[in-house]
């Protein structure tokens, strides 16, 4: 079974500075997907960026950008730039490879709280 | 824009009774998924739907959960009978994946926070 672990419950940053929210996780499988997911305190979760394992080039969405490192099976999700909507829970997510009855489901980490302060 | 439907948005009820949570996908979605979330276990999938048949329930308890999708536009979750233990936010997801596709992107409700006393 896949596990994730995110190492950091809170975070704290100043509005306008760059933050590293840690992710690792354990899987025998060699293809997989990798994603963080934010949520904010009205608890919509929203996708904030998405990797492919097979792919070497880190994803990045605007401020966001994740440094994956597979042999170290380590996914951390920089944010440049920090605003203060950017205030809330971050999740770490992983999902298997299209086959079988799991494929599409997320395991998700026990989240960070991450906390802009102006 | 499309998003995820779940009612209720809070739910009080008393342990014993019956609890229904209600989740409309996404328009078009054929993949729908029930997480919980609670402080001590975080995020765990309850149920899974592909083209509204159940392909993955083994997260849930099932001498008193249940899940159904009476038709493409619902689906439901039901508790019967409810504990105080069950007290958590209860979220609905949905995607759409084609055969052998990864579901690109999740939609995630907002959710039902479910308190039982």
């Amino acid at each position: 079974a896949q596990t994730v672990t995110q190492s950091q419950p809170e975070m704290s940053v100043q509005e306008a500075e760059t933050v590293t929210l840690s992710c690792t996780y354990d899987t025998s499988e060699s293809n997989y997907y990798l994603f963080w997911y934010k949520q904010p305190p009205s608890r919509q979760m929203i996708l904030v960026i998405r990797q492919e394992a097979y792919k070497q080039q880190n994803a990045t969405e605007n401020r966001f950008s994740v440094n994956f490192q597979k042999a170290a099976k380590s996914f951390s999700l920089k944010i440049s730039d920090s605003q203060l909507g950017d205030t809330a829970m971050y999740f770490c997510a992983f999902m298997k490879p299209p086959g079988g009855t799991s494929y599409g489901k997320l395991t998700f980490g026990q989240g960070t709280i991450l906390t802009v302060h102006p | 824009d499309a998003r995820v439907t779940q009612t209720p948005r809070h739910k009080v009820t008393e342990m014993g009774q019956e609890v229904t949570m209600r989740c409309q996908p996404i328009l078009g979605h054929n993949t729908v998924f029930w997480y919980r979330q609670t402080m001590m276990q975080g995020l765990e999938l309850l149920a899974y739907f592909r083209n509204r048949a159940p392909l993955d329930d083994s997260g849930m308890p099932k001498d008193r959960f249940s899940a159904e999708m009476p038709d493409a536009t619902l689906a439901t979750l039901k508790i019967q009978p409810s504990e105080p233990r069950d007290s958590a936010v209860y979220f609905c997801a949905s995607g759409l994946a084609h055969s052998g596709q990864l579901v690109e992107k999740l939609f995630f409700g907002s959710g039902t926070q479910l308190s039982v006393l």
